[in-house]
């Protein structure tokens, strides 16, 4: 099993350039989440996902879209990228189908992302 | 709201010293409790976790964490640490519904000196 894989790892945009962060997971799970980390600040969550076409926001969603058309990939999108949006993205899954739900999250490699 | 608070942001200690990272959260309802560590240049793994039952846990590298309700505290501890547990160490909370979703403290970096 890949658990949690994320793609790109790294990329830099310009101001008002968009661009999607994709999240896989081969673990089944039901929920899936977004979140960024900064200095000083702890993971935030940006949005979450309890299913399959479904979405829900987080702490802060502001400037940030997602989608989920299929339960493994979990799609994160900055239409307008700000610099306020650089940062550290995590994706995270967890609840496998059909399993007890221990409600451990399960965490991909992150994505830099520089916006100048 | 539910929050949490890690009341330390870095923790410099000798190696085979112990170590306490702690951890206050705030929540009106019954929430789930963990630790995740983030090594350099990598993502979260969870370290341990209080669902229920026996107030005291342990992870498989030594470390321990005991929730207390009263104090609202849950408190990462290890007696002897290594180079290798320098990391950044994350407590983090759960609520108990729909979503698990988790509000995370700022972290605490350990530094582990020889």
């Amino acid at each position: 099993n890949a658990g949690v894989t994320q793609t790109p790892k790294f990329r830099v945009l310009k101001t008002g350039q968009s661009m999607t962060l994709l999240c896989a997971q081969d673990m089944n799970h039901e929920y899936m989440y977004w979140y960024r980390q900064d200095p000083g600040m702890g993971l935030r969550l940006i949005h979450y996902s309890v299913g399959e076409g479904t979405t829900a926001k987080g702490e802060v969603p502001d400037g940030y879209n997602v989608s989920r058309l299929k339960k493994q990939n979990f799609l994160l999108g900055l239409e307008s990228a700000a610099p306020s949006q650089t940062s550290v993205y995590f994706c995270a899954s967890s609840y496998p189908q059909g399993g007890d739900p221990s409600y451990e999250q399960y965490f991909g490699p992150g994505t830099r992302l520089t916006v100048t | 709201a539910q929050s949490v608070t890690q009341l330390d942001s870095q923790v410099p200690v000798f190696e085979e010293a112990p170590v306490e990272l702690r951890c206050n959260y705030s929540s009106s309802v019954s929430v789930y409790l963990f630790w995740y560590v983030q090594y350099p240049n990598q993502g979260l793994q969870l370290l341990l976790k209080y669902l229920s039952g026996s107030t005291l846990v342990e992870s498989i590298n030594g470390f321990e964490a005991e929730f207390n309700k009263s104090q609202t505290s849950f408190h990462l501890r290890k007696p002897s640490v290594h180079i290798s547990d320098t990391a950044e160490y994350f407590c983090a909370v759960s609520l108990r519904w729909w979503g698990n979703k988790l509000v995370f403290g700022a972290g605490t970096i350990l530094r582990v000196k020889s």
